[in-house]
C-alpha cells in the first residue's frame, strides 16, 4: 500500500459525458501527478500540482482539467468524453516539487470505460 | 535532452539472475537514476535509485558505471512474481525536469 488513494476504482460512462476522478496523496506529500495509461501503452504524464499550484503540464487535452485543493487532495475532470479516453488513470504523489530524487508513489488507479 | 533506452522485452526462468540495462547518454551531472516496477493494472512501484557505483536494497541492485551513461538493474534469483514491466527514469528537462516514463522493459519469468 503506497498511501495514495484514488476513487472510484472503476467508472463506466457514455461518450459526451463528464467525470471527476479523485486522489488523496500520502500524508506529508505536497505534489500530485496525474498519468493516463491506455491499453498496451506506456504511462503518459498529464499534469502536476505542487502545494495547490500547477507545476508542470504534459500531454493533457483541453477537455481535461485538474486542480489541487487546500487539503492537498486533487481532482481530475474529464469532459466531452470520447471512446479513446478509456484508460487507467493513475495519481502519484511526492514529497517535494519534483526532480530526480523526489520519489513518486502511485495510487491503485481508476479504470475509466467510455461506451 | 536526457532520454532513456532499454530493451522492449526480456525472458528469464525462475531462479536466474536478470540484468536489465538502460542507456541514458545525456544524463545531467546532478541527476539520479530511478527504476520502477509495474504489474498489470497496478500503479508503478519504486524499486531503487542511485547516482553512481552500486546501490543495493532488499529487492534489487543497481550498477552505475563511472561515466553514468548507462545503468543496470539486477534482480537476483527471479520468481514468477517478478514478471512485470520495469522502467528506467531520468529527468527530462524539456518537460520541466519531470520523470517521464518510457516504454519500459517487459520481463517475463517462466517456470
Amino acid at each position: 500500500d503506497s498511501g495514495v488513494t484514488q476513487t472510484p476504482k472503476h467508472l463506466i460512462t457514455a461518450t459526451g459525458q463528464r467525470v471527476t476522478l479523485r486522489c488523496s496523496p500520502r500524508s506529508g506529500d505536497l505534489s500530485v501527478y496525474w498519468y493516463q495509461q491506455s491499453l498496451d501503452q506506456g504511462l503518459q504524464f498529464l499534469i502536476q500540482y505542487y502545494n495547490g499550484e500547477e507545476r508542470a503540464k504534459g500531454n493533457i487535452l483541453e477537455r481535461f482539467s485538474a486542480q489541487q485543493f487546500p487539503d492537498l487532495h486533487s481532482e481530475l475532470n474529464l469532459s466531452s468524453l470520447e471512446l479513446g479516453d478509456s484508460a487507467l488513470y493513475f495519481c502519484a504523489s511526492s514529497l517535494s516539487s519534483g526532480g530526480s530524487t523526489d520519489t513518486q508513489y502511485f495510487g491503485p488507479g481508476t479504470r475509466l470505460t467510455v461506451l | 535532452l536526457a532520454k532513456t533506452t532499454q530493451p522492449i522485452s526480456m525472458d528469464s526462468y525462475e531462479g536466474q539472475e536478470v540484468n536489465i540495462t538502460c542507456s541514458h547518454n545525456n544524463i545531467a551531472t546532478n541527476d539520479y537514476i530511478t527504476w520502477y516496477q509495474q504489474f498489470p493494472s497496478q500503479g508503478p512501484r519504486f524499486i531503487i535509485q542511485g547516482y553512481k557505483t552500486k546501490v543495493t536494497n532488499e529487492v534489487a541492485s543497481l550498477f552505475i558505471p563511472a561515466d553514468r551513461k548507462s545503468s543496470t538493474l539486477s534482480l537476483p534469483r527471479v520468481s514468477l512474481s517478478d514478471t512485470a514491466v520495469y522502467y528506467c527514469l531520468v529527468p527530462i528537462y524539456n518537460q520541466g525536469g519531470k520523470l517521464i516514463f518510457g516504454q519500459g522493459t517487459e520481463l517475463s519469468v517462466k517456470p
